[in-house]
């Protein structure tokens, strides 16, 4: 499994655009970029999928640099309910090997 | 559909007890899996399964835990003789086939082991 770092914790204003960003440059060919969101007493969520260039829909945009070795999550406009964990994953989508969640990044907004 | 539907969603029992955690999947999907999740050591796969038949269980902690899927529609996850350190929330997650590696959640269930 590819190994992906990301901050541990992030504080964010009302309104602003928030950008997680996710390191794995042990990537491999096959492998996708998978974002889960995880509120308090709730199992995680599937924010967004993408293997390269950007990914949108209604909730996020997924940016993935050329060379795939890292990304970077981009949440517009957070409100408070936007306050969570986000979790990157870096695995191939056939089988089960997407399945490391890592510590992920603690997202604070603050009104 | 209703989602995946966990059961009980508070489980409190002391030390030496037999604890059964249920977990119904989405229908359709073919991949369940069983995740613990700690402050200290995060989000943790335990076992999954394929088609009903366990894929890879090299993620329970030792012989205490035990899974079975008897059916597409029910799986359990059993831990005897539990112990205080098997305090956790644990979640069952289901998807479905296809390219697109989205795991369905349950809502969990809270163990707590005196």
């Amino acid at each position: 499994l590819a190994k992906t770092t990301q901050p541990i914790s992030m504080d964010s204003y009302e309104g602003q655009e928030v950008n997680i960003t996710c390191s794995h440059n042990n990537i491999a060919t096959n492998d996708y970029i998978t974002w889960y969101q995880q509120f308090p007493s709730q199992g995680p969520r599937f924010i967004i999928q993408g293997y390269k260039t950007k990914v949108t829909n209604e909730v996020a945009s997924l940016f993935i640099p050329a060379d795939r070795k890292s990304s970077t999550l981009s949440l517009p406009r957070v409100s408070l309910s936007d306050t969570a964990v986000y979790y990157c994953l870096v695995g191939k989508t056939y089988g089960a090997n997407n399945l490391f969640f890592g510590t992920g990044t603690r997202l604070t907004v603050i009104p | 559909d209703a989602g995946v539907i966990q059961s009980p969603r508070h489980e409190v029992t002391e030390m030496g007890q037999e604890v059964t955690l249920r977990c119904k999947p989405i229908s359709g999907h073919d991949y369940l899996f069983w995740y613990r999740q700690t402050m200290m050591r995060g989000l943790e796969l335990l076992i999954y399964f394929n088609n009903n038949v366990p894929i890879d269980d090299s993620g329970m902690p030792e012989d205490r835990f035990s899974a079975k899927m008897p059916n597409a529609s029910f799986s359990t996850l059993k831990i005897q003789p539990s112990e205080p350190r098997d305090s956790a929330v644990y979640f069952c997650a289901s998807r479905s086939p296809g390219e697109l590696n989205e795991q369905f959640f349950g809502p969990g269930t809270r163990l707590t082991v005196l």
